[in-house]
């Protein structure tokens, strides 16, 4: 059975401090997709980054990066240089490639950046 | 404008008074599922639907159900709602519904549901 970790339950910082999210994740399949959403304090998810098992080269968008481990099982993200808007829940998820669209999340990290 | 609407965005409720949270899609979407989110456990999913007339259970199902009568329409019936099913709900929809992971995930806006 599939399973995502998310440990870090609430994380701050002060803004302009880089911070890293933690996602650790169980499959026994060895095709599956990784996401990660974030959640404003308006409670929309948004759509932050896709990640398939084939695919480990890491990704920078912007201010956001994202470090992708298969030996370890981690999809890790990366903001640099926080902001306020920054401030938010991020969802790390998972999906089996025979029910690509049926994602797992994990239990969520609490952002809150400082000003 | 793409989008998945749900309805009612807010609703507090008594205990076994039937409801229903209505999901509906404008992208001709195949696919379309219920999540819940409740505070430490994160997103969970209820059902899902890979096509018209084609659903199945998700991790969460005990206490609903769904129907896919057309393609653009999802909805979650609470045949008898109870102060454990008060949670956030979330619906989405995907173009695809095969086992490749072909776009990406709509969410709606989400619905906040109290039970009494």
């Amino acid at each position: 059975a599939q399973k995502v970790t998310q440990a870090q339950t609430e994380i701050s910082v002060v803004e302009k401090e880089d911070v890293t999210l933690d996602c650790v994740y169980e499959t026994r399949d060895t095709t599956y997709y990784l996401f990660w959403y974030k959640q404003p304090p308006s409670g929309e998810l948004v759509f932050l980054i896709r990640r398939n098992s084939f695919d480990e080269q890491n990704e920078i968008s912007g201010r956001y990066s994202w470090n992708f481990q298969k030996s370890t099982s981690s999809f890790n993200f990366t903001i640099t240089a926080s902001q306020v808007v920054d401030s938010a829940v991020y969802f790390c998820a998972l999906s089996e490639a025979m029910r690509a669209n049926n994602l797992f999340f994990g239990t969520g990290t609490r952002l809150t950046v400082i000003p | 404008e793409a989008q998945v609407t749900q309805n009612p965005r807010y609703l507090i409720t008594v205990t076994g008074k039937k409801l229903t949270v209505t999901c509906s899609q404008n992208m001709n979407h195949e696919y379309m599922s219920w999540y819940r989110q409740d505070p430490g456990l994160g997103l969970r999913q209820i059902y899902y639907s890979m096509n018209v007339e084609v659903t199945d259970k998700g991790d969460v199902p005990e206490g609903y159900k769904v129907s896919r009568k057309e393609k653009r329409n999802f909805p979650l019936i609470l045949e008898s709602p109870s102060p454990n099913q008060t949670s956030l709900y979330f619906c989405a929809s995907s173009l695809d519904s095969g086992s490749w992971y072909s776009g990406e995930l709509f969410f709606g806006e989400g619905s906040r549901l109290t039970v009494l």
